[in-house]
C-alpha cells in the first residue's frame, strides 16, 4: 500500500504570505490519481486539485499544484482569510495523506 | 444541483452491525464510480470502500475488509455501506463521494455532510 506523507504537519503564515505544501509518496503514483482537498471545521472536504495539477471548478487561480512522481506540491500564491483551513492530498480511490493544517500566524 | 445526503449513522454497540445510506440527486447516479471515506474525531480522512458505477467492481480498505459491505440500488439512485463487527476504531464521520475521472484527471467532486457512526457499550 503507498503511503503520502505531508509536510509541514502545520504551517503557520499571514494573509497575503505564500503557502507551499507538499505530499511524498513512498513510491511511484500516476499524476492522473493525485489530487488536493482543502477542509474546514465541521464541513466536508472540498476537491481543489486533480491531475496533480488541473485545478477543479471554481477553484481560485491563486491555488496550483505540481508535481510527479513521488513529489507532488500545493501552493497558494498569496492567502486569503477563507484559506486558513487542513489541506490533503490524495491518491485516487486509495489513500489520502495526514494533512497539513495551515494557520494564521 | 448535485447533492449527497447520507443517513443512517447512531450509536451501535462494539460487535453490532449498521447499515448507512447515501442518497443522490441531481446527477445520473449510474454512470458514476462511488466512495466512502470516513474520518474519526479530530483525525485525518480515510478511504473505507469504492464501487463501480454498474456495482461490478469493488474495493474494501484492509481495515474494513471481511466486515463492511458496499452496495449500490442504480434504480433507487442510493449508495449503500453496510457494517458488522463494529469497532471502537470504526467511530467516525462516514462520508460518501461521488468520483470523477477523466483520462488525465481522477478526484471526488462532490460530497455528502456525513453520517456520524459511534461505536460505544
Amino acid at each position: 500500500e503507498i503511503v503520502l506523507t505531508q509536510s509541514p504537519g502545520t504551517l503557520s503564515l499571514s494573509p497575503g504570505e505564500r503557502a507551499t505544501l507538499s505530499c511524498r509518496a513512498s513510491q511511484s503514483v500516476s499524476s492522473r490519481s493525485v489530487a488536493w482537498y482543502q477542509q474546514k471545521p465541521g464541513q466536508a472536504p472540498r476537491l481543489l486539485i486533480y491531475g496533480a495539477s488541473s485545478r477543479a471548478t471554481g477553484i481560485p487561480d491563486r491555488f496550483s499544484g505540481s508535481g510527479s512522481g513521488t513529489d507532488f506540491t500545493l501552493t497558494i500564491s498569496r492567502l486569503e482569510p477563507e484559506d486558513f483551513a487542513v489541506y490533503y492530498c490524495q491518491q485516487y480511490a486509495r489513500t489520502f495523506g495526514q494533512g497539513t493544517k495551515v494557520e494564521i500566524k | 444541483e448535485v447533492q449527497l445526503v447520507e443517513s443512517g449513522g447512531g450509536l451501535v454497540q462494539p460487535g453490532g452491525s449498521l447499515s448507512l445510506s447515501c442518497a443522490a440527486s441531481g446527477f445520473t447516479f449510474s454512470s458514476y464510480e462511488m466512495h466512502w471515506v470516513r474520518q474519526a474525531p479530530g483525525k485525518g480522512l480515510e478511504y473505507v470502500s469504492t464501487i463501480s458505477h454498474d456495482g461490478v467492481n469493488i474495493y474494501h480498505a484492509n481495515s474494513v475488509k471481511g466486515r463492511f459491505t458496499v452496495s449500490r440500488d442504480n434504480s433507487k439512485n442510493t449508495l449503500y455501506l453496510q457494517m458488522g463487527s463494529l469497532r471502537a476504531e470504526d467511530m467516525a464521520l462516514y462520508y460518501c463521494a461521488r468520483a470523477y475521472c477523466d483520462s488525465t484527471r481522477c478526484g471526488n467532486d462532490y460530497w455528502g455532510q456525513g453520517t456520524l457512526v459511534t461505536v460505544s457499550s
